[in-house]
């Protein structure tokens, strides 16, 4: 599986979007990129996955530029709720029977 | 509907004890996995059950750690002789089917284990 770099932290305010970028230089032909959220005391969540260009949820935003070395999360409006830690994954969708490698994650703090 | 339980949410050891974390995945999900997570990091790959078969066991940090799915629906992760460098928190996550074009997993709460 491919190695992700991530910020380690981001602070936010209410209202305003925030743009979580990872990269991860080494990514292979078949490599998707997955983003998870991880609240306190709670598992991860799944958010979205891409391959190229861009995705769109009803959570989150994912641009994947056409080198496809890094790609951005973007979290529009965000609230007090989306305080968590945001993690980048990247690997093939058959590798090792899906199971998930996490890096240390991007911790996003929202204030009033 | 239900998500993936795990019990007991809080779990105190002393070192020595043997350990029984319990998961209960979504009912009719063919994939499990377990996972460890250290204070302040993100989750590590410990094991995997397709039905009851445990296919990939290659994450499990010593022989101290055993998993078993033996119906292919409930899991429990046993840790013997607990030592204080297993104290983290174990995460079971399960999904519908076996590895496709989707890397969602579905995560229960987690067990907090504390040996101490």
């Amino acid at each position: 599986l491919a190695k992700t770099t991530q910020p380690i932290s981001m602070d936010s305010y209410e209202g305003q979007e925030v743009n979580i970028t990872c990269s991860h230089n080494n990514i292979a032909t078949n490599d998707y990129i997955t983003w998870y959220q991880q609240f306190p005391s709670q598992g991860p969540r799944f958010i979205i996955q891409g391959y190229k260009t861009k995705v769109t949820n009803e959570v989150a935003s994912l641009f994947i530029p056409a080198d496809r070395k890094s790609s951005t999360l973007s979290l529009p409006r965000v609230s007090l709720s989306d305080t968590a830690v945001y993690y980048c994954l990247v690997g093939p969708p058959t590798d090792s029977w899906g199971k998930l490698q996490f890096g240390a994650g991007t911790q996003v703090v929202v204030t009033p | 509907g239900a998500g993936v339980s795990q019990s007991p949410r809080y779990k105190v050891a002393k070192r020595g004890q043997d350990v029984a974390l319990r998961c209960d995945p979504i009912s009719g999900h063919v994939s499990l996995f377990w996972y460890q997570q250290a204070l302040g990091q993100g989750p590590e790959f410990l094991t995997y059950f397709q039905n009851e078969a445990q296919l990939d066991k290659s994450g499990l940090p010593s022989d101290r750690f055993f998993a078993e799915r033996p119906e292919g629906s409930v899991s429990t992760l046993k840790i013997q002789r607990t030592q204080q460098e297993d104290s983290a928190v174990y995460l079971c996550a399960s999904r519908p089917g076996p590895a496709g074009d989707s890397y969602e997993q579905y995560f229960g709460p987690g067990t907090r284990l504390t040996v101490t």
